[in-house]
């Protein structure tokens, strides 16, 4: 399984500011997943990052809000653009294999205020 | 009707008890299933992949019902350290696409 680890672990940020997180895989993988986890729920997808390609994103969620990049196989990083309180949220990458199975990195715990 | 439904509970069991959740999902053409296990203030990590003729590993045995349209969890001899949420997880193709997580279970077990 592939080890990935995430920047920052936590942030408390203002509300307006953007904050970016990164994300480092241990192998080349083509497709690396963003998702979010509010408080009390599941995960919904954000967005699916291909190298050398736009990110593919999921219905409620715009690049303009989450912008993403992919400058290699190996990392991504995902930006929370002028954020309010209900961003507040566990942020977290993934990659899978070829049986779909899904590896998720350790997350980034944001409070916005 | 939710892609994949779970019951929240949670499941409040002795240790050594057995416990057993299900996951209904909508989609009848979905070919992968999973089971992951999330401990509090922790990401998603892998229990097991569940295949078509069942599957298992320990105390911890996975089915698929495709007629019925869910999967299945079950735990053996519960310990303290099973106390977790454990979430289904549906690949609607099997190839790539993205995968859709219930809500998970809680699963509590007490000395």
């Amino acid at each position: 399984s592939a080890v990935i680890s995430q920047k920052p672990s936590r942030d408390i940020c203002q509300r307006g500011t953007s904050l970016t997180i990164q994300c480092q895989v241990d192998s080349q993988v083509t497709m690396m997943f963003w998702y979010r986890q509010q408080p009390g729920q599941s995960l919904t997808l954000i967005a699916t990052a291909n190298q050398g390609s736009e990110a593919t994103y999921e219905s409620g969620f715009v690049i303009d809000k989450f912008p993403i990049s992919r400058p290699n196989l190996t990392f991504s990083t995902l930006t929370v653009s002028n954020m309010s309180p209900e961003d507040s949220s566990i942020y977290l990458c993934s990659v899978d294999d070829s049986y779909n199975e899904q590896f998720f990195g350790p997350g980034t715990r944001l409070t916005v205020l | 009707r939710k892609e994949v439904e779970q019951d929240p509970g949670p499941f409040n069991v002795p240790e050594g008890a057995t416990v057993a959740f299900n996951c209904t999902y909508s989609n009848s053409a979905s070919q992968s299933f999973f089971w992951y296990r999330q401990d509090c203030r922790k990401e998603p990590k892998l229990l097991m992949s569940v295949y078509s003729s069942g599957n298992e590993d320990g105390r911890f045995t996975a089915q698929l019902n495709r007629a019925s349209q869910y999967i299945s969890l079950l735990i053996r001899d519960s310990k303290l350290s099973d106390s977790a949420t454990y979430l289904c997880v549906v690949n609607p193709s099997g190839g790539y696409q993205k995968v859709t997580f219930g809500t998970g279970t809680k699963l509590q077990v007490i000395p």
